[in-house]
């Protein structure tokens, strides 16, 4: 099992939608816990953190489930420019080192 | 978040060679890190490079075929050595951003090898 899982998609949803990407880690010492943003050819790029209590930025909100292992991002009103691959990540307690999920595509169309 | 470049932005390179990529950052940072992007594929963590001190491999890797130089606090060069095409990939380096152990990464190299 991956210690971090994300359904691949392509999620494809119309402009002005509601989409939600959820993502699993296995390894229960983990300790912070992030959404990037990477787009096709272009290198990750840090969306949002996400806390316990969870967060909200705009149209996006992110929410962490630590009870059962799960992280999530709510996207509002999507723009086509929303059109990317969301990777969510995950750091362990020792040696901050960062897993990344395998990438949730999503394709806003007109 | 610090400004980060790497060079080459991109080579295609013959199978046995070597390349060596370079990762600049524009403030001093304790920790470098680099990573490999195979295709289609997420992220996956090479090494940790550290300033003064042999680098960190992860599972899987190994300093003879991925040596890692870092000679100051604000640069770093890994270097892909006898390639295959297995090797090609694109390779990221990045740095931790804050308190909170983000990371922010460079716009990485694009490496074909023929």
């Amino acid at each position: 099992r991956k210690e971090v899982e994300q359904d691949p998609g392509p999620f494809n949803v119309p402009e002005g939608a509601t989409v939600a990407f959820n993502c699993t880690y296995s390894n229960s010492a983990s300790q912070s816990f992030f959404w990037y943003r990477q787009d096709c050819r272009k290198e990750p790029k840090l969306l949002m953190s996400v806390y316990s209590s969870g967060n909200e930025d705009g149209r996006f909100t992110a929410q962490l489930n630590r009870a059962s292992q799960y992280i999530s991002l709510l996207i509002r009103d999507s723009k086509l420019s929303d059109s990317a691959t969301y990777l969510c990540v995950v750091i362990r307690r020792a040696g901050n080192m960062l897993t990344f999920g395998g990438g949730t595509r999503l394709m806003v169309k007109p | 978040s610090a400004v980060i470049s790497q060079k080459p932005s991109r080579d295609i390179c013959q199978r046995g060679t070597s390349l060596t990529i370079q990762c600049q950052v524009d403030s001093q940072v304790t920790m470098m890190f680099w990573y490999r992007q195979q295709p289609g594929q997420s992220l996956t963590l090479i090494a940790t490079a550290n300033q003064g001190s042999e680098a960190t491999y992860e599972s899987g890797f190994v300093i003879d075929k991925f040596p890692i130089s870092r000679p100051n606090l604000t640069f770093s060069t890994l270097t892909v050595s006898n390639m295959s095409p297995e090797d090609s990939s694109i390779y990221l380096c990045s740095v931790e951003g804050g308190t909170t152990y983000e990371q922010y990464f460079g716009p990485g190299t694009r490496l074909t090898v023929t």
